[in-house]
């Protein structure tokens, strides 16, 4: 089964400053995608990045880029040049290479501070 | 419209109720996803169509709990003799096809409260 944990119930950056999200995992899978959601307070789920497994260059989509570390099984996400607009709640999910079947983690609160 | 249509927005029923929530995917998406998100928490999966091969059960927490998917394209979830732990939102997602390479567009979901 494919668990995903994200330790950081809450964050909060100033803006235009860096902050880093959190997310480890486990899976028997040997092929699978990792995403990161966001969902402001609209409680619509927006997919902000995704990373291929069997990719080792991690995945950057403008200021969001990811850390994967498959032998550790971590992925965080780095927002740059944080932006009011970033104030949401971001979710770490597992996805299934065969079903596209999403096991999400608990989420990270991240306020950005004017 | 462009997007995953879910209905309806909010529904409050009580407790014993039967309830439907209604997903219209984007045209095209031969995957349809429900998912669950409790208060505060992450989203739980609950079933998953692929095309005309049998759905994906494997998440739906009780026999309370049923889906279908009419012609391929719009899907009912329906929840029977509500009780009060099933209020959350209920988020429905489509995708062109099945398998992780293809990103899952959401609903807006449904808020369903039970009294």
């Amino acid at each position: 089964a494919q668990t995903v944990t994200q330790s950081q119930p809450e964050m909060s950056v100033q803006e235009a400053e860096t902050v880093t999200l959190s997310c480890t995992y486990d899976t028997s899978e040997n092929n699978y995608y990792l995403f990161w959601y966001k969902q402001p307070p609209s409680r619509q789920m927006i997919l902000v990045i995704r990373q291929e497994a069997y990719k080792q260059q991690n995945a950057t989509e403008n200021r969001f880029s990811v850390n994967f570390q498959k032998a550790a099984k971590s992925f965080s996400l780095k927002i740059s040049d944080s932006q009011l607009g970033d104030t949401a709640m971001y979710f770490c999910a597992h996805g299934s290479s065969n079903t596209g079947k999403l096991i999400f983690g608990q989420g990270t609160t991240l306020q950005v501070k004017p | 419209g462009a997007g995953v249509s879910q209905s309806p927005s909010n529904k409050v029923t009580e407790k014993g109720k039967d309830v439907e929530l209604r997903c219209d995917p984007i045209s095209g998406h031969t995957a349809l996803y429900w998912y669950r998100q409790s208060l505060g928490q992450g989203l739980e999966f609950l079933i998953y169509f692929q095309g005309n091969s049998a759905p994906d059960k494997s998440g739906l927490p009780s026999d309370r709990f049923s889906a279908e998917r009419t012609g391929g394209s719009v899907s009912t979830l329906t929840i029977q003799r509500t009780q009060q732990e099933d209020s959350a939102v209920y988020l429905c997602a489509s995708s062109f096809q099945s398998g992780g390479a293809q990103p899952q567009h959401f609903g807006d979901g449904t808020r369903l409260s039970i009294l």
